[in-house]
């Protein structure tokens, strides 16, 4: 599987546009990008996932470069629950998707 | 629906002691999995059920057995417990065709 690159930790304003990145550079044609979040002792919470288009739902947006190499989460309006470690993931598709989580992003959201 | 629920929400066991997790789902889902979270470290996945009947290991699988008897349950049991295996244990389930995975809130379980 593709090893995947986050920064720790990252503050973003309330209202404002949060903006995560994730660096996939050994990913392959078949592998998606998941991402998931933690809020504070909490079970992880899907938010969106991605092959090569961009994609956007409810929660978020999935900017993926055209090389696939590295990929953004947009939260477009950040809120004080958005306050939570962010996990990116790469996985192929197959039948039993088998995630494997990395020490993601802590995100902070101040009012 | 209660979605994923786990039973119990907390547990301290001695070196030694067994234990089993319940982990319950409502949605019929097909797919089941075990994880664990050490403190501020990512999920790592324990075992794994594709379907009733079935169980397949997963990354750290060591120390603990799974049944997956009935389509809506999956147990973890811990034989022998070690302070090692003191962690928050998560379960998670998904429809077969789905990208998503729904979590329960957690176990925390600590070993002394």
């Amino acid at each position: 599987d593709a090893k995947t690159t986050q920064p720790p930790s990252m503050d973003c304003a309330e209202g404002r546009a949060a903006n995560l990145p994730c660096n996939h550079s050994t990913i392959s044609g078949n592998e998606y990008v998941y991402w998931y979040r933690q809020i504070h002792s909490q079970g992880p919470q899907y938010i969106i996932h991605g092959l090569k288009n961009n994609e956007t739902n409810e929660m978020a947006s999935l900017i993926i470069t055209e090389d696939r190499k590295s990929s953004t989460l947009i939260l477009p309006h950040a809120t004080l629950r958005d306050t939570a470690v962010y996990y990116c993931i790469v996985r192929p598709r197959s039948n039993d998707y088998k995630l494997s989580f990395g020490a993601g992003t802590t995100v902070t959201v101040r009012a | 629906n209660a979605g994923v629920t786990q039973t119990p929400k907390f547990r301290v066991l001695k070196t030694g002691q067994s234990m089993t997790l319940l982990c319950a789902q409502d949605m019929n889902h097909e797919y089941m999995y075990w994880y664990r979270q050490d403190p501020g470290m990512g999920l790592r996945l324990i075992h794994y059920s594709v379907g009733e009947g079935t169980t397949a290991k997963g990354e750290v699988p060591d120390g603990y057995n799974v049944s997956r008897l009935k389509k809506q349950n999956f147990l973890l049991g811990l034989e022998s417990a070690a302070p090692s295996q003191t962690s928050v244990y998560f379960c998670a389930s998904r429809r077969d065709g789905s990208y998503e995975q729904y979590f329960g809130p957690g176990t925390r379980l600590t070993v002394t």
